[in-house]
């Protein structure tokens, strides 16, 4: 089966810094990465995903790169703001019908300093 | 677009009894829902999977006689936690996909379960 690993575990970045998080995944037929951010206490929110036919997506401070052949894909933070601070969890997942299981990474805890 | 509730949000129960958790998706139809429980400062675990209609798969070592799921409409699971224990406060996540969102899975707000 599909093994996700995230790094770092947790991240601390001055306002206004750039945050990196990388995801490797193992399954070389995961075709769909999207990644999630959980504020405390709530359910995860879809902030940006990718495909395995698209290099890169970007949508304004938020970017994601995926290269296949190294089987990693990282998220992007540009310009972090306190709010930015949460639990970041990337997924892979395959196939092209719904139902497909979801394999998540351990999470970042991403701390935005003010 | 994309939203699942869950209710109740917040739920203490006494040890023996049984819970009911309920997942709507509200403006789309969910052929697909996921149970996850997360507990703290860890990553999702997948419970079951749970199609309309279906009977509901579940991932190895998840009784599925203890967490019942039911999958009754296009818009609601529910997750029935029965007997109770400590050991299973958690927190409850589900999540949806369905037509015309064939990758994508959306997540509720998750039901904090105390069990005392």
């Amino acid at each position: 089966g599909e093994n996700v690993e995230q790094h770092p575990s947790t991240l601390s970045v001055q306002e206004g810094d750039s945050a990196v998080i990388k995801c490797t995944y193992s399954d070389s037929a995961s075709n769909y990465f999207p990644w999630y951010k959980q504020e405390l206490g709530k359910g995860p929110q879809l902030i940006i995903d990718i495909r395995s036919n698209v290099g890169e997506k970007k949508d304004q401070r938020i970017a994601v790169t995926l290269n296949k052949t190294a089987k990693h894909f990282s998220l992007h933070i540009t310009e972090t703001q306190p709010e930015d601070s949460a639990v970041y969890f990337c997924a892979a997942t395959s196939g092209t019908n719904t139902g497909n299981q979801f394999y998540f990474g351990t999470g970042t805890s991403l701390t935005v300093i003010p | 677009g994309a939203v699942v509730s869950q209710h109740p949000s917040r739920v203490i129960c006494k040890s023996g009894t049984s819970v009911k958790i309920e997942c709507r998706s509200l403006d789309f139809q969910a052929t697909t829902m996921f149970w996850y429980r997360q507990f703290p400062k860890q990553s999702l675990m997948l419970m079951a999977t749970s199609n309309e209609g279906s009977k509901a798969t579940y991932e190895q070592g998840v009784e599925k006689d203890k967490f019942l799921i039911n999958h009754a409409s296009l818009t609601l699971s529910t997750l029935t936690v029965t007997s109770a224990h400590p050991e299973d406060s958690s927190f409850y996540i589900c999540s949806a996909n369905g037509a015309g969102r064939a990758y994508e899975q959306y997540f509720g707000p998750g039901t904090r379960l105390t069990v005392t």
